[in-house]
């Protein structure tokens, strides 16, 4: 079982629709949990960042996490052609150092359809 | 402001032939790096992190290397490139001290095609 599980996809929605992206995860020590945006042939840039569990807003983002059920979601409400690109859940434990690394989910494909 | 810049964003390369993929990272210092390469459908696999001047781990055996000769310098390296080399290689960095996000900071990748 993969540490991190993410459905590839792809996902189209019309213009305007609330698209809800999702990630589920094994390891209970997990703490902080990201959401990363990747366009076509660039890397993926940080979207999201939440501590724990609870939601988090920006704009017409939101980041929920629920650490009971190992399952983390990226809400995108009135959604945009913009919007379009691989979205990557990524996820480590407490903890500095690099050895305590991130952990990517396989990203999800999503396409906005104007 | 911090900012990472890898190069070359586009190569093709013969079967048998060397590497060198390059990463700086500006306005930051001891940072922890990262190589990672990412093929389609299958999510970003760490290649190499390294936590300063000299000192590489690498987390999976393969034909490619990296190295750091100075700080906020990362490269990726390979003496004889295989067709299973091909892919999206990308550099990323964080801070040592991990403040914020913790999350890593992604250069803008090479597309590596191994002919």
């Amino acid at each position: 079982q993969k540490e991190v599980e993410q459905d590839p996809g792809p996902l189209s929605v019309p213009e305007g629709a609330i698209v809800s992206l999702n990630c589920t995860y094994s390891n209970s020590a997990f703490q902080y949990f990201m959401w990363y945006r990747q366009y076509s042939r660039k890397g993926p840039e940080l979207l999201m960042y939440t501590y724990s569990s609870g939601n988090k807003e920006d704009g017409r983002f939101t980041a929920q996490v629920d650490k009971s059920s190992k399952y983390i979601s990226l809400f995108i409400r009135d959604s945009q052609p913009s919007d379009s690109a691989t979205y990557l859940c990524a996820m480590r434990s407490q903890g500095g150092g690099a050895t305590n690394k991130l952990i990517f989910g396989t990203g999800t494909l999503l396409a906005v359809q104007p | 402001s911090q900012t990472i810049h890898q190069w070359p964003a586009t190569l093709v390369q013969p079967v048998g032939s060397p590497l060198s993929l390059e990463c700086t990272v500006e306005g930051t210092s001891n940072p922890n790096l990262y190589w990672y390469r990412q093929a389609a459908g299958r999510g970003l696999q760490l290649l190499f992190y390294s936590v300063g001047i000299g000192q590489i781990s690498s987390e999976v055996p393969q034909n490619l290397s990296a190295s750091r000769p100075q700080d906020r310098q990362f490269i990726l390296s390979s003496k004889k490139l295989l067709l299973s080399d091909s892919g999206f290689y990308l550099c990323a960095w964080r801070p040592l001290s991990g403040t914020g996000s913790n999350g890593y900071t992604f250069g803008s990748g090479t597309r590596l095609t191994v002919v």
